[in-house]
């Protein structure tokens, strides 16, 4: 079956430790994005690629960084430097930018 | 800045109910996203529209370019509907042109 996986479900870390958090899709989309969700919120964008070894800053993409060497992969690294990580992230993808999004089932993040 | 309001905040409903969710949003638009999160938090796509009107089962969406407004409908609601609604839009300008800005969301219980 084709979907977006994130892992894993639930995340604990502490505080000060930097936590990578896994976006894999097999829908063969170029364009990949990562949100955030935070409770009476709407999703805010983190980052997203439009293409393999090419990314972009969203709104709030202080404290967190990207890689995308694969197409398949899109994975999240939450930094020290963020200062309040604990939250829903959500990964998505993509045909292109102006297309439907399909999302993953979502990293909830706890940093104790 | 490029805002979007849903409303309401919560809708409760008896089941069969015929329900109604707005979303309003600032300037112009490409397009504009439905989407429905279940309490896992797992997200989907319902519709994405420009104009008019999409019918998916009892789902119909509806857009008003003119007034930039747009609705949800549920008819013949049953308890499985219960979820949050999201409204999502890529504005035409500004800082977050190309990008989803997504609506804070609409709590939507059916009882039996």
């Amino acid at each position: 079956d084709g979907g977006i996986t994130q892992s894993p479900k639930y995340l604990f870390r502490k505080e000060g430790q930097n936590v990578t958090l896994s976006c894999e899709q097999n829908l063969n989309h170029d364009a990949m994005y990562w949100y955030r969700q935070d409770p009476g919120q709407g999703l805010r964008l983190i980052y997203y690629s439009q293409i393999v070894n090419d990314f972009q800053k969203g709104d709030i993409a202080e404290g967190y960084s990207v890689s995308r060497e694969k197409k398949e992969s899109f994975p999240l690294t939450v930094t020290s430097a963020q200062k309040n990580p604990t939250a829903f992230y959500l990964c998505a993808s993509s045909t292109d930018r102006v297309n439907e999004q399909f999302f993953g089932p979502g990293t909830r993040l706890t940093v104790l | 800045k490029n805002e979007v309001e849903q409303s309401p905040q919560n809708l409760t409903a008896q089941e069969g109910e015929f329900i109604t969710i707005n979303c309003s949003y600032s300037v112009g638009i490409s397009a504009l996203h439905w989407l429905q999160q279940h309490p896992g938090g797992g997200i989907v796509s319902l519709f994405m529209l420009s104009s008019g009107k999409k019918k998916h089962g009892r789902l119909i969406a509806t857009i008003n370019i003119q007034e930039k407004h747009s609705s949800l409908h549920i008819t013949a609601s049953h308890p499985r509907d219960s979820a949050v609604y999201i409204c999502a839009v890529a504005f035409h300008y500004g800082g977050s042109q190309g990008n989803l800005i997504f609506g804070k969301g609409t709590k939507l219980s059916v009882k039996p």
